[in-house]
């Protein structure tokens, strides 16, 4: 069964930290990963998709992919207060069509 | 612009009620239509999806069914609520294709007591 693992479960840094979020994806036939975030109480947000090799970043936000090793991580420098939220990795494997698995999550508490 | 819309916000209902919760998006047309279900706690869960009116893949069988009478419009429903139906419920659309991103609604609130 495919399944999508994130660490930590929980994460505390301070205002202005980095935060460092990882995701691995159990089966290999993944093709696609998405980064959602999701504040108590309200639905996820997508913040990045990646699907190639590399790095993306876009402002303070960095995902990383690593297909061999089918990780992907989520980097947030100069964390704020506002990203306090539960952080969630999905992917979409080559074989399923339109499902996406999600990660538990992280719990990101950014402490000002 | 796109707006999707679920209603209700939140219900409270008892074991054994039917329950119809509903979607809809507007400013895209035949979009992909997904229902997903998250416990408190617990990892979200797509529950079914559709390419296009009339047609319905279910992915979670969880005693829930889902419709799409019309190309804007989600239904999901059951005839009988369980106490392990309650979570958050929430309708999302993508466009048409496989590796488009998913985009939620604002959620509908279920609690089964």
């Amino acid at each position: 069964q495919q399944k999508v693992q994130q660490s930590p479960e929980s994460l505390i840094v301070p205002e202005g930290g980095m935060a460092s979020l990882n995701c691995t994806s159990s089966d290999r036939n993944v093709d696609y990963f998405w980064w959602y975030r999701q504040h108590s109480g309200k639905s996820p947000k997508m913040l990045m998709s990646i699907f190639s090799n590399g790095e993306k970043e876009e402002g303070r936000f960095t995902v990383h992919l690593n297909k061999a090793s089918l990780h992907t991580s989520l980097h947030i420098r100069d964390s704020q207060p506002s990203d306090s939220a539960l952080y969630l990795c999905a992917a979409r494997y080559g074989s399923s069509g339109n499902k996406l698995i999600f990660g538990i999550g992280t719990l990101l508490s950014v402490k000002p | 612009a796109q707006t999707i819309h679920q209603w209700p916000v939140a219900e409270i209902k008892a074991v054994g009620s039917p329950l119809s919760l509903g979607c809809t998006i507007k400013g895209k047309s035949s979009p992909n239509l997904y229902w997903y279900w998250q416990a408190t706690g617990g990892t979200l869960q797509q529950l079914f999806y559709s390419i296009t009116v009339g047609q319905v893949e279910s992915v979670v069988q969880l005693n829930l069914s889902a419709s799409r009478p019309k190309d804007d419009q989600f239904i999901l429903s059951t005839e009988k609520l369980l106490l392990s139906h309650s979570g958050f419920y929430l309708c999302a659309w993508s466009l048409g294709g496989v590796s488009y991103e998913q985009y939620f609604g604002p959620g509908t609130r279920l609690t089964v007591l």
